[in-house]
C-alpha cells in the first residue's frame, strides 16, 4: 500500500531559481497538506486542500510560494523566485476527511530537503 | 505564546529507564490530540492517538488533563529504537493540525 510520494526527495538550487515540488497522497484520501520545517520554527502549515480545493493558505510566507492541487492525485508546491531563507524540509500530508475529528490523522510523506544557495 | 510547547529536551536515558514527556496547549476548544514520533531526517508518523480517559499502547502511555490543558506521553522499559524526536499535537476541531516543536529523545546503552 503506497503511502504519500513526494518528489524530489533532494533539491540544491539557486538563489533566484523557480523550484516546484510534487506531491502523491494516498489513493483516497480528500485532504491534503503542506508543510515547512526548520530547526528554529518547527513544523508549520503552509496551505491545505479538501477535495483539491485551497481552504486556507494563510502559512504560505508571500507570493512567492503557490500551490495548486488540479486532482485528486497530485499537488505541486512552487517557490519563485527561491531565497537561502527558503532552505528547509517541505513535507506533504494527506488524509480522508470524514468528518470526525478524532480521526483527523494525517499521513506524511519523506520530505523534501531544499536548499538554496 | 505558542499554541503547542513542550520541552525540547534532549533527554538522555539509558536502556530500561522509564521517561516521560509533557505538552501544554493553549485553546481551550482544542478537540483531539495526538503524539507523533520523527526520526532523524524522516517524517513524523503517528504514535498514538490520546483520549480523555487515558491510553496505553505496550510501552507508551498518554494522558490527557482537560482542566490543566496538558498531555503526557510515558515510555517505560526505554530501548534504543525508542530514540527520536516525539511531537505533541493538537486539533481544534478544525481540519488543522497544530504541532509542537518536539521533544528529543536519546536512549543510550
Amino acid at each position: 500500500d503506497a503511502g504519500v510520494i513526494q518528489s524530489p526527495r533532494h533539491e540544491v538550487t539557486e538563489m533566484g531559481q523557480e523550484v516546484t515540488l510534487r506531491c502523491k497522497p494516498i489513493s483516497g484520501h480528500n485532504s491534503l497538506f503542506w508543510y515547512r520545517q526548520t530547526m528554529m520554527r518547527g513544523l508549520e502549515l503552509l496551505i491545505y486542500f479538501n477535495n483539491n480545493v485551497p481552504i486556507d493558505d494563510s502559512g504560505m510566507p508571500e507570493d512567492r510560494f503557490s500551490a495548486k492541487m488540479p486532482n485528486a492525485s497530485f499537488s505541486t508546491l512552487k517557490i519563485q523566485p527561491s531565497e537561502p531563507r527558503d532552505s528547509a524540509v517541505y513535507f506533504c500530508a494527506s488524509r480522508l476527511r470524514t468528518g470526525g475529528v478524532s480521526k483527523n490523522i494525517q499521513y506524511f510523506g519523506a520530505g523534501t530537503r531544499l536548499s538554496v544557495l | 505564546r505558542k499554541e503547542v510547547e513542550q520541552d525540547p529536551g534532549p533527554f538522555n536515558v539509558p536502556e530500561g529507564a522509564t521517561v516521560a514527556f509533557n505538552c501544554t496547549y493553549s485553546n481551550s476548544a482544542s478537540q483531539s490530540f495526538f503524539w507523533y514520533r520523527q526520526d532523524c531526517r524522516k517524517e513524523p508518523k503517528l504514535l498514538m492517538s490520546v483520549y480523555s480517559s487515558g491510553n496505553e499502547d505496550g510501552r507508551f502511555t498518554a494522558q490527557l488533563n482537560r482542566a490543566s490543558q496538558y498531555i503526557s506521553l510515558l515510555i517505560r522499559d526505554s530501548k534504543l529504537s525508542d530514540s527520536a524526536t516525539y511531537l505533541c499535537v493538537v486539533n481544534d476541531n478544525t481540519d488543522k493540525l497544530i504541532f509542537g516543536t518536539g521533544t528529543r529523545l536519546q536512549v543510550f546503552p
